[in-house]
């Protein structure tokens, strides 16, 4: 199976601030890389697919990059709306692996 | 409106069974692959099955091949997870999603609300 490494694991930031996670894969998965957004008791949600291509609605703050092994999510301006947990998700083989998430706390 | 909505969550026993559903609607459910992900309290994402369009391919997790089985019914627009022989580490909030693909890879989108299984004596 292909593990995911998502770094850091928590994360402070204030409103207003540029962030940027990351996400490692144990081999290469080219870009079948996925970014999910999760608030707590919600379902999470797709920002990103194929490592740099915004979901319909997404704010363009959100931005996806990488292919390979690593890969980034940055959000250029944080927003109150932002603070969350976001997961990375690959898509190359089965079965499908995410990281173990980010959580986005206010600073 | 892309829904899906899934049911059947609840209490079960060590080593009983459960048989979760997700109705969709919005869509055109026979087209898309569908999969089950589920969420342990507090922890992440963990992939748990799929199912291809016409059921042709399905594939599951180790942790719970040969206890869980899933299935849909495209004329009632209805996907399912028999989940039998239930284990303390089953207990997790299980989401339906829809499996958007492309030669670009897989993705999930939407999911639904979730549904709470816990397996408790």
């Amino acid at each position: 199976d292909i593990q995911m490494t998502q770094s850091p694991s928590s994360l402070s930031a204030s409103v207003g601030d540029r962030v940027t996670i990351t996400c490692r894969a144990s081999q290469s998965i080219s870009s079948y890389l996925n970014w999910y957004q999760q608030k707590p008791g919600k379902a999470p949600k797709l920002l990103i697919y194929a490592a740099s291509s915004l979901q319909s609605g997404v704010p363009s703050r959100f931005s996806g990059s990488g292919s390979g092994t690593d890969f980034t999510l940055t959000i250029s301006s944080l927003q109150p709306e932002d603070f969350a947990t976001y997961y990375c998700q690959q898509s190359y083989s089965t079965p499908v692996t995410f990281g173990q998430g980010t959580r986005l706390e206010i600073k | 409106e892309v829904q899906l909505v899934e049911s059947g969550g609840g209490l079960v026993k060590p080593g009983g069974s459960l048989r979760l559903s997700c109705a969709a609607s919005g869509f055109t459910f026979s087209s898309y692959s569908m999969n089950w992900v589920r969420q342990a309290p507090g922890k992440g994402l963990e992939w748990v099955s799929s199912i291809s369009s016409s059921s042709s391919y399905i594939y599951y997790a180790d942790s719970v091949k040969g206890r869980f089985t899933i299935s849909r019914d495209n004329a009632k627009n209805s996907l399912y997870l028999q989940m039998n022989s239930l284990r303390a580490e089953d207990t997790a909030v299980y989401y339906c999603a829809r499996v958007f693909g492309s030669p670009r890879g897989n993705w999930f989108d939407p999911w639904g609300q979730g549904t709470l299984v816990t397996v408790s004596s």
